[in-house]
């Protein structure tokens, strides 16, 4: 299995630009994860969905992030318009069952002028 | 909500000598908990899981933790130290069967020759 796979890896945009990042899950997981690290808040959940539905979003900084997951396999979070702040790695996570290991994608990092 | 306290944010240890990274947790129900290694420019990896059997839980790459409820810790350590053990190290906790995991701050991990 080819794993968790996100895209972009790398991404350089402008403020107020819209930020799209994508997550494919492992085949057969039924539960996804966004997490954002920075340096200065480490590993922060922002929302997560089972059975493509969002069960708790209240990591969601604010209005301008949003994640919709539109089938079993692929999710994608948006960020719009972007600001400098948002500067961070982006990790998605899937998991097979309850109190499951998380098996985490390489992350995309994005940078925000 | 539960969450988890990794004390120390940066350890140094020789070559060969013992490695032991603190955590501890605050859940109101048994919880379950693990420890992920997260090497640079990558997603977290799992080390090793605690799901209410054996509270002394074997993981990859020769590190070890144990489960102590009355100190409310699941310390990781690992009895020699090996250059390629450098890398960060999260400590985080579950309660609940969606899988609502909850990361410390993590731990920097360098080992000296």
């Amino acid at each position: 299995d080819a794993g968790v796979i996100q895209s972009p890896r790398h991404e350089v945009t402008e403020m107020g630009q819209e930020v799209t990042l994508r997550c494919k899950l492992i085949s057969g997981h039924n539960s996804l994860f966004w997490y954002r690290q920075t340096m200065m808040r480490g590993l922060e959940l922002l929302i997560y969905f089972n059975n493509n539905v969002p069960i708790d979003d209240s990591g969601m900084p604010e209005d301008r992030f949003s994640a919709k997951m539109p089938n079993a396999s692929f999710s994608t979070l948006k960020i719009q318009p972007s600001e400098p702040r948002d500067s961070a790695v982006y990790f998605c996570a899937s998991v097979t069952s309850a109190y499951g290991e998380l098996f985490f994608g390489e992350g995309s990092r994005l940078t925000v002028l | 909500a539960q969450s988890v306290t990794q004390l120390g944010s940066h350890v140094s240890v020789s070559e060969g000598a013992l490695v032991l990274l603190r955590c501890n947790y605050s859940s109101s129900v048994p919880p379950y908990l693990f420890w992920y290694v997260q090497y640079p420019n990558q997603g977290l990896q799992l080390l090793l899981k605690y799901t209410s059997a054996a509270t002394l839980v074997k993981g990859i790459n020769g590190f070890e933790a144990e489960f102590k409820k009355s100190e409310t810790s699941f310390h990781l350590t690992k009895p020699s130290a090996h250059m390629s053990d450098a890398a960060e190290y999260f400590c985080a906790v579950s309660e609940n069967r969606n899988n609502d995991m909850r990361f410390g701050a993590g731990t920097r991990l360098t080992v000296k020759p």
